[in-house]
């Protein structure tokens, strides 16, 4: 089992939907990430979080660090959102290893 | 732009022959990483490097040797390599350790050894 479980694994929505996508840690961890990986491989850094919330446009990343658990919220949602959302923990009190979850792969259809 | 290239985009190699993967940033940044992404996968570090020494190797078969001349530059030199080694690897870099800074990767190179 991984240390770093994102759930829904795939997701679809339509045009305008609210989306939100979860990200479930069982051990404990000093910073969360939020990526994107557009098809053909290249991989955006969306958030960076270790505590409450961050807003960007549209993506809105929470975390609670009690209850092991960050979400990302997408408002608005676009075609262009389309891509695998990846969370990604630092844990065990290590500074540079982090451990990714598997994906969420997120299509939103006009 | 990412502002960190990775060369070439896609490789293809047998199992004799001897490649190298390029990466380089001009972020300022003093943390660079290879990880390696397999199908159905999650991302899996490789090596770390921080102020051009090595932090980590992440239990990495000697087949991948890494290479840091500077801290803009990152290489990772492949020889012998298996079939169960064709995936995409990145070359991501941060600000500093710990990881509390976004990290920047590159578009990866789709390794595929025949």
């Amino acid at each position: 089992k991984n240390e770093v479980e994102q759930s829904p694994q795939n997701l679809t929505a339509q045009e305008g939907e609210f989306i939100t996508i979860n990200c479930s840690y069982s051990v404990g961890i000093s910073a969360l990430h939020w990526l994107q990986q557009h098809p053909g491989g290249g991989i955006v850094s969306l958030f960076m979080l270790s505590s409450g919330k961050k807003k960007h446009g549209r993506l809105i990343a929470t975390i609670n660090i009690q209850e092991k658990h960050s979400s990302l919220h997408i408002t608005a949602s676009h075609p262009r959102d389309s891509a695998v959302y990846i969370c990604a923990a630092l844990v065990g009190g290590s500074n540079y290893k982090l451990t990714f979850g598997k994906g969420t792969l997120l299509t939103v259809n006009p | 732009e990412t502002g960190v290239t990775q060369t070439p985009r896609h490789l293809v190699m047998g199992m004799t022959n001897k490649k190298s993967l390029k990466c380089e940033q001009h972020l300022g940044h003093n943390a660079m990483y290879w990880y390696k992404q397999s199908a159905k996968k999650p991302l899996e570090l490789m090596f770390v490097y921080n102020f051009k020494e090595q932090t980590e190797n992440n239990s990495v078969p000697s087949r991948f040797s890494p290479e840091c001349p500077n801290s803009s530059h990152l290489f990772l030199h492949l020889h012998t390599l298996q079939p169960e080694d064709s995936a995409l690897y990145l070359c991501a870099s941060s600000q500093e350790l710990p990881v509390n800074s976004p990290l920047h990767f590159g578009n990866g190179t789709r390794l595929t050894v025949t």
